[in-house]
């Protein structure tokens, strides 16, 4: 089946670093990726949406500047925390659409620890 | 009002008993809906798709209910490996997910 690979599993980098997450689709054409966070006993909540080539669309109160999306190809996607912070701490997690499919398929997600 | 609400439990269920939850949804346009099954500090992995006629897969039932907003989860002959955070989720007007804060799920034996 589709499957997407995430990496950094986790993350554990000072206050102020840059933190670079990838995700790759390894056997179909992810058109579209959305990129979620997750805090503890929380729900999934979406950050932004991204299409191949084109800016990501950001959600209401996603800082478009701290959180960088790339989107450069159909089977790469990259999300990048810039200065990060104690409060970006999170659960950080990639899905890609696959419009030939219609499915969902979830990287594994990165743990980010800021300390 | 939270666009898709689940009670967070968490349900204590002995093994072997038969345990159901249950989802709303506040927008009458979502299209697709989904159970994600979600283990402590993993990704989210999908359940079942849920279709208005409802749907069975194994010890698992689905059901939608359009007119009411809700959807629910029925989980037969649980077993300890049940144990889980069960995630509703129905799909927004651009295709993205919009996820439950979760339903958790403690199976004792």
């Amino acid at each position: 089946g589709a499957v997407v690979s995430q990496h950094p599993s986790w993350v554990i980098c000072k206050s102020g670093t840059s933190v670079k997450i990838e995700c790759r689709s390894l056997d179909f054409q992810a058109t579209t990726m959305f990129w979620y966070r997750q805090f503890p006993k929380q729900s999934l909540m979406l950050m932004a949406t991204s299409n191949e080539g084109s800016k990501a669309t950001y959600e209401q109160g996603v800082e478009k500047d701290k959180f960088l999306i790339n989107h450069a190809s159909l089977t790469l996607s990259t999300l990048t925390v810039t200065s990060a912070h104690p409060e970006d701490s999170s659960f950080y997690i990639c899905s890609a659409r696959d419009h030939g499919q219609h499915g969902y398929t979830f990287g594994s997600g990165t743990r980010l620890t800021v300390v | 009002r939270k666009e898709v609400e689940q009670d967070p439990g968490p349900f204590n269920v002995p093994e072997g008993a038969t345990v159901a939850f249950n989802c709303t949804y506040s927008n009458s346009a979502s299209q697709s809906f989904f159970w994600y099954r979600q283990d402590c500090r993993k990704e989210p992995k999908l359940l079942m798709s849920v279709y208005s006629s409802g749907n069975e897969d194994g010890r698992f039932t689905a059901q939608l209910n359009s007119a009411s907003l809700y959807i629910s989860l029925l989980i037969r002959d649980s077993k300890l490996s049940d144990s889980a955070t069960y995630l509703c989720v129905v799909t927004g007007s651009n295709y993205q997910l919009i996820w439950g804060a979760g339903t958790k799920l403690i199976i004792k034996p």
